[in-house]
């Protein structure tokens, strides 16, 4: 079975921190994918990455893909209460069929 | 216009009972899926269709099938319903293209009571 771990599961911090959340596997990607989901909404897509060490800047956002292209990271700076919601990396590989299999979510809270 | 958009956002139903969710794209797209997610957020595809190919995740009971009138509607349909079933369902549609991204309706909130 393929598995995309994310961690950390939950993350409470103030605005203003910095903070980086994984997604790791075992299995090459073909391409991986990060969403953002708020409450009573469904994920919607923040970056597409595909080539190995690929660095993605979406303002405060900065999304890299492992030279292996079997990790991911999303880093946030100077995080605001804006930011708070569920960060779910999703990822297509040869061992999937090709087809999206998903982590199980990073939960990110931005105190004010 | 709302690219995914499913119906209802709420339904609350009795165990037994046979329930529909609705789901249209207008974005053209080849592809449309359904998802479960469950009460610890975890998006599990429950099934993905195209024109040719419907892909069924082996996990799913056969209570719950798949319906596509046209290429752009793909509607769930689940008898039976138990407790368990209890959850947000997503309908997403894509492109084919692997590196696509998936764009999602705003889920619908099963309750089986």
């Amino acid at each position: 079975t393929q598995l995309l771990e994310q961690s950390p599961q939950f993350l409470s911090i103030q605005e203003g921190e910095n903070l980086t959340v994984y997604c790791n596997s075992s299995s090459v990607f073909s391409s991986l994918q990060w969403y953002r989901q708020e409450p009573g909404e469904g994920p919607v897509l923040l970056v597409t990455v595909v080539t190995g060490g690929e660095v993605k800047k979406l303002k405060r956002l900065t999304f890299q893909f492992g030279d292996a292209r079997k990790d991911s990271s999303l880093h946030i700076t100077a995080a605001q209460p804006g930011d708070t919601g569920l960060y779910l990396c999703a990822g297509a590989s040869r061992d999937s069929n090709y087809q999206l299999i998903w982590g199980a979510g990073t939960k990110l809270i931005i105190k004010p | 216009d709302t690219a995914v958009s499913q119906t209802p956002k709420y339904l609350v139903t009795q165990m037994g009972n046979d329930k529909s969710i609705k789901c249209e794209q207008n974005l053209g797209h080849d592809t449309m899926y359904w998802y479960k997610q469950d009460s610890k957020k975890f998006l599990k595809i429950m099934f993905s269709y195209n024109n040719k190919e419907l892909i069924i995740n082996e996990t799913v009971p056969n209570r719950f099938s798949p319906k596509s009138p046209d290429k752009a509607h793909l509607n769930l349909h689940i008898n039976s319903l138990e407790l368990g079933d209890s959850a947000v369902y997503f309908c997403a549609s894509s492109r084919r293209d692997i590196t696509s991204p998936l764009h999602f309706g705003n889920g619908t909130r099963l309750t089986v009571t």
